[in-house]
């Protein structure tokens, strides 16, 4: 299996402008995380997906930033517009909800850095 | 609100146990004790979880108290490639999984 893929693995972009990043989670696994690393607040869960539907966003920051799961192989987290405080290195992991071993599986990230 | 206290940071000698100890007071019955490590500009990996029973596998093995107020990760034979942040997580069994991490220990592996 490949793992949890994600792109781009960098992203250098200027305020103001749309971002999107992609994740393609481990086939067959129903939950889809997404996270948040800084220095300074270390890893953030933003939100959280399972089969397809939004369970708990409480993560996401604030309405610039949106996720959305279109079919079980495929999620996007979008910020709109991206500030310099976004940058980042943004995760996406997957899970088999059905074990409920609490074994994520970790993506390689997203480096994000906003001008 | 974090749920465990970990040390900030442990030195080890290659080829020597690393033990990296974690507390977690208030955990719940239904809680469990997971753990994770972070390499350097990797994705987090995970290494091992149980409940009340004491567990091994390829990777480590972890020790829990008999109260569960607190736990030991035990990487027997470190080696450099151990190197890395490692984050000690309680959560509970509902199939969301939702894992929470705090600052973890950063364990340097010495030659």
């Amino acid at each position: 299996d490949a793992g949890v893929i994600q792109s781009p693995r960098h992203e250098v972009t200027e305020m103001g402008q749309e971002v999107t990043l992609r994740c393609k989670p481990i086939s067959g696994h129903n939950s889809l995380f997404w996270y948040r690393q800084t220095m300074m607040r270390g890893l953030e869960l933003l939100i959280y997906f399972n089969n397809n539907v939004p369970i708990d966003d409480s993560g996401m920051p604030e309405d610039r930033f949106s996720a959305k799961m279109p079919n079980a192989s495929f999620s996007t987290l979008k910020i709109q517009p991206s500030e310099p405080r976004d940058s980042a290195v943004y995760f996406c992991a997957s899970s088999d909800g059905q074990g409920r071993t609490g074994e994520l599986f970790f993506g390689e990230g997203s480096r994000l850095t906003v001008l | 609100d974090a749920k465990t206290t970990q040390p900030p940071s442990m030195d080890c000698a290659e080829g020597r146990a690393a033990n990296l100890p974690c507390n977690h007071s208030t955990i719940s019955g239904n809680e469990y004790v997971y753990w994770y490590r972070q390499i350097h500009s990797q994705g987090p990996q995970y290494i091992i979880h149980g409940l009340k029973n004491n567990e091994t596998n390829e990777m480590a093995s972890l020790i829990i108290t008999e109260d569960r107020k607190s736990s030991t990760l035990i990487l027997p034979h470190a080696t450099l490639r151990d190197t890395a942040v490692y984050y000690c997580i309680v959560s509970g069994p509902n199939a969301g999984n939702m894992l929470t991490f705090g600052g973890g220990t950063r364990l340097m592996v010495k030659p």
